[in-house]
């Protein structure tokens, strides 16, 4: 059974730019949660979707957005890029969104580079 | 809003040593609690979890951890830590019922010396 896979891998962008990262769960999974890595605030909850709907959202500005499709995949997008979003950025699927029953699955991240 | 913190940022044991990591947690309600732990080159995958009942949990490779609801502590422990154990540690957390919503602390990276 594949992982979760995550595209780009690596991608450098400059200040003000956007930038769009895909998430493709394993098959039958129908949860996909992002989070962003960074050395100085560690792992960070950014955005939660099932079923195509956002669930939960993090704490974090408007310019960090998300969706879901119907298959399942799902992207995220950064508007007017600041130096402050390099960072790793994982997702992670699982087959439902109860943490109680449904264990996690994280991909290998895609790490962004702002210049 | 729930925050972790994991006490020991950096540890360095030999083989053979034991191990107990540090997590405690501010959350006021029932949590959902995790261990994770990212091996070099490796993808984050999850050790074990603790929803309810006994309050000792095992998980893969040995490991395990203790809930303290009186501390607001899950510290994960090993008897014997092997080379190949080195890795970075993150105990996470959600509040029951809010989806897969995980609060992570710091991360604790462990170097096993052969």
């Amino acid at each position: 059974k594949a992982g979760v896979t995550q595209t780009p891998r690596y991608l450098i962008k400059t200040r003000g730019q956007q930038v769009t990262l895909s998430c493709s769960p394993i098959s039958g999974h129908r949860s996909v949660s992002w989070y962003q890595q960074t050395p100085g605030q560690g792992l960070q909850f950014l955005f939660e979707y099932f079923s195509e709907t956002q669930r939960n959202k993090g704490n974090f500005p408007g310019r960090f957005s998300g969706r879901q499709f119907s298959n399942s995949r799902s992207e995220m997008n950064v508007s007017t890029l600041e130096l402050g979003d390099s960072a790793l950025y994982l997702c992670a699927s699982s087959l439902g969104a109860n943490s109680f029953t449904d264990t996690q699955y994280f991909g290998p991240g895609t790490r962004l580079t702002v210049l | 809003a729930q925050s972790v913190s994991q006490h020991n940022h950096h540890v360095i044991l030999s083989e053979a040593a034991s191990l107990e990591l540090g997590c405690n947690y501010s959350y006021g309600g029932t949590v959902n609690l995790f261990w994770y732990v990212q091996y070099p080159g490796q993808h984050l995958q999850l050790l074990l979890k603790y929803f309810s009942g006994d309050p000792l949990v095992k998980g893969i490779k040995g490991f395990e951890a203790e809930f303290i609801k009186s501390k607001f502590s899950f510290n994960l422990r090993k008897p014997s830590v092997q080379w190949s154990d080195t890795a970075e540690y993150f105990c996470a957390v959600t509040p029951n019922n809010a989806g897969n919503m995980l609060t992570f602390g710091g991360g604790t990276r462990l170097m096993v010396k052969p």
